[in-house]
């Protein structure tokens, strides 16, 4: 139990687009999905805590009009980067909490703007 | 002040050598703590929870010393497939009311 499945693994856009990312637990309830951000070399960063059918909490320094966050069911979050910039290439990746296993990742998703 | 603070390495050992990694957090009210492994590319997953008492997992050795603020990782006889980076993380709150903090990892080459 306790798998967070993310998509798309990988991704390459064009600068200007938007690209949507998904998060679903597989076999629990998550009224709280976590956003990280990895660039190279550097640790993973919490952009941002999604809740399940309220606003989420953005960290600061994150754009919330930028990087769109839907918790509108107790298994699915999504995060939407619009207008993507070279600069919003990174490896994003999710996290839940099992009410028994503790936190739980998706596999990542890798995104190139190009 | 960076939350957690880690040496970034790399440590280049040899199989079967000991490798010992530190790692600092500035917030006395942290309320739990793990070192987590993350190959290149991949999500972090975890390796052990630490606790005041110490810990032991096998070939793995955690330690936290709250006064200091300090957690430790120690690794024996080292494989091959340990190379990897080990991420120090901390918990402000409960699991699942806050996301996790993580330092930047410490890099691990473990040379044949």
């Amino acid at each position: 139990g306790a798998v967070v499945s993310q998509h798309p693994s990988r991704v390459i856009c064009k600068s200007g687009t938007s690209v949507k990312i998904e998060c679903r637990s597989l076999d629990f309830q998550a009224t709280t999905m976590f956003w990280y951000r990895q660039f190279p070399k550097q640790s993973l960063m919490l952009m941002a805590t999604s809740n399940e059918g309220s606003k989420a909490t953005y960290e600061q320094g994150v754009e919330k009009d930028k990087f769109l966050i839907n918790h509108a069911s107790l298994t699915l979050s999504t995060l939407t980067v619009t207008s993507a910039h070279p600069e919003d290439s990174s490896f994003y990746i999710c996290s839940a909490a099992h009410p028994t296993v503790g936190y739980t990742f998706g596999s990542g998703t890798r995104l190139t703007v190009v | 002040r960076k939350e957690v603070e880690q040496d970034p390495g790399p440590f280049n050992v040899p199989e079967g050598a000991t490798v010992a990694f530190n790692c600092t957090y500035s917030n006395s009210a942290s309320q739990s703590f793990f070192w987590y492994r993350q190959d290149c590319r991949k999500e972090p997953k975890l390796l052990m929870s630490v606790y005041s008492s110490g810990n032991e997992d096998g070939r793995f050795t955690a330690q936290l010393n709250r006064a200091s603020q300090y957690i430790s990782l120690l690794i024996r006889d080292s494989k091959l497939s340990d190379s990897a980076t080990y991420l120090c993380v901390v918990n402000l709150g409960s699991t699942g009311r806050r996301a996790l903090t993580f330092g930047s990892g410490t890099r691990l080459q473990v040379q044949p």
